[in-house]
């Protein structure tokens, strides 16, 4: 079946460091994969996404690249602030469509 | 426009029980799902559409019910609670179509004893 893991449950960085979050999935190609910030007792807002045949996408502090042959993505944000603490979900598609496998999210904290 | 309303934000059922969750959405997207959250374990698809008279299953369908009379709303039946369905669940919209972003509603938290 497919799955997804992230790096690590938590992350804890100082604030003006560079946070990079690992996504991995198994069992199945993406067409594209997106990722999504949750802060607590909120759903989940849209960030980014990136397609099979691009290697890297940018936006604003954000950064997201996307290895098919490794199978996985990162997401970096740089000069991170305490601002930008929030639980990170990677969620590849499934089939091309709407559907998507998310993974277990990565709480961020940026520490001042 | 408000996007994504879910209705209610936390609710306590018993065992056995039945209820429905609303979800609605003004954003005239086709496609509508429901997913469920629990802890290590991420969002898992539930019931999804594409459109109103359209429905299919996810990923842990058992136990829920759904039904999409409109563009509008997508409601989520429990016939009869378990524990098992102590969760977080949040509805989701989007346009059809590949590299559509969702659109979440707040959640709803629901304790079933």
């Amino acid at each position: 079946s497919q799955k997804i893991e992230q790096n690590s449950e938590a992350l804890n960085i100082q604030e003006g460091k560079t946070a990079t979050l690992t996504c991995n999935y198994t069992n199945y190609s993406p067409a594209y994969l997106q990722w999504y910030r949750q802060d607590p007792g909120r759903g989940p807002v849209f960030l980014l996404l990136i397609r099979e045949n691009e290697k890297e996408k940018r936006k604003e502090r954000l950064k997201v690249t996307f290895d098919t042959t490794l199978k996985q993505s990162l997401f970096h944000i740089t000069a991170s602030q305490p601002a930008d603490s929030a639980t990170y979900l990677c969620a590849p598609s499934v089939s091309g469509g709407q559907n998507f496998v998310f993974g277990p999210g990565t709480r961020l904290s940026v520490l001042p | 426009n408000a996007g994504v309303t879910q209705t209610p934000k936390f609710q306590v059922l018993k065992t056995g029980q039945s209820m429905t969750l609303q979800c609605a959405q003004d954003m005239n997207h086709e496609y509508m799902s429901w997913y469920r959250q629990d802890p290590g374990m991420g969002l898992r698809l539930i019931h999804y559409s594409v459109g109103a008279g359209i429905t299919d299953q996810g990923e842990v369908p058992n136990g829920y019910n759904v039904s999409r009379s409109t563009t509008e709303d997508f409601p989520l039946r429990l016939l009869s609670a378990a524990p098992s369905q102590t969760s977080v669940y949040f509805c989701a919209s989007s346009p059809l179509g590949a590299f559509e972003k969702l659109f979440f509603g707040s959640g709803t938290q629901l304790s079933v004893l």
